[in-house]
């Protein structure tokens, strides 16, 4: 079965400072991945998503990820960490194994941005 | 655009009574849609999908009878929480498929609502 470890729980970073979340995936042929960010008691933002082409992949924020096979990871990168990215970040791939339009999120990383 | 609005946003209801959540897809049609629960620190656990006309499909644990799944039209699907206990607390998370035809696509995700039982 497809899965999504995302292996820090908590991340701090100081405002300015770069970021990468990291992101590593299990699946059985090449996925479609995805980043989401949700903010405190919202819904999901979708922040970029790879579903075939080049490997790095540009999303909104300023944020983005490169595709690497060999390592099976989705990394999310920004150069320059804003106050106001503090949120919890989604790695999520899919579909399902079984054909089914699923997605599989992981643990989710909480991002706290200091002064 | 692929707007997706949840309502109510939140609500407070005494056990055993029973609580109707909305999503709708406000610019687009969905032909699939799905319902997520989260619990605090957590991350999405998919509960079950949606299509537009059928039954729904839910997930291995997830009780049928009290997760009330309705996708009568292209553009809403309702969760009825059916006699709710403490235990059903959570923020429930829905999301939309765009009817592309093509053979996966991104979700598009509702702000949530959050379920408190007393």
């Amino acid at each position: 079965a497809q899965s999504v470890t995302q292996p820090d729980i908590h991340i701090t970073v100081s405002e300015g400072a770069s970021l990468e979340l990291r992101c590593n995936y299990s699946y059985g042929a090449t996925p479609y991945l995805f980043w989401y960010v949700q903010s405190p008691g919202q819904g999901l933002q979708l922040l970029l998503k790879y579903f075939s082409g080049d490997t790095l992949v540009q999303g909104i924020k300023g944020f983005e990820a490169e595709f690497k096979r060999s390592q099976s990871s989705f990394n999310l990168r920004k150069p320059s960490v804003h106050w106001s990215d503090a949120a919890e970040y989604f790695c999520a791939v899919g579909p399902d194994s079984g054909g089914y339009q699923k997605v599989t999120f992981g643990t989710g990383t909480k991002l706290q941005v200091i002064p | 655009g692929a707007v997706v609005s949840q309502h109510p946003s939140w609500v407070i209801c005494k056990s055993g009574t029973s609580v109707k959540i909305e999503c709708r897809s406000l610019d687009f049609q969905a032909t699939t849609m799905f319902w997520y629960r989260q619990f605090p620190k957590q991350s999405l656990m998919l509960m079950a999908t949606s299509n537009e006309g059928s039954k729904a499909t839910y997930e291995q644990g997830v009780e049928k009878d009290k997760f009330l799944i309705n996708h009568a039209s292209l553009t809403l699907s309702t969760l009825t929480v059916t006699s709710a206990h403490p235990e059903d607390s959570s923020f429930y998370i829905c999301s939309a498929r765009i009817a592309s035809g093509r053979i996966f696509d991104e979700q598009f995700f509702g702000p949530g609502t959050r379920l408190t039982v007393l």
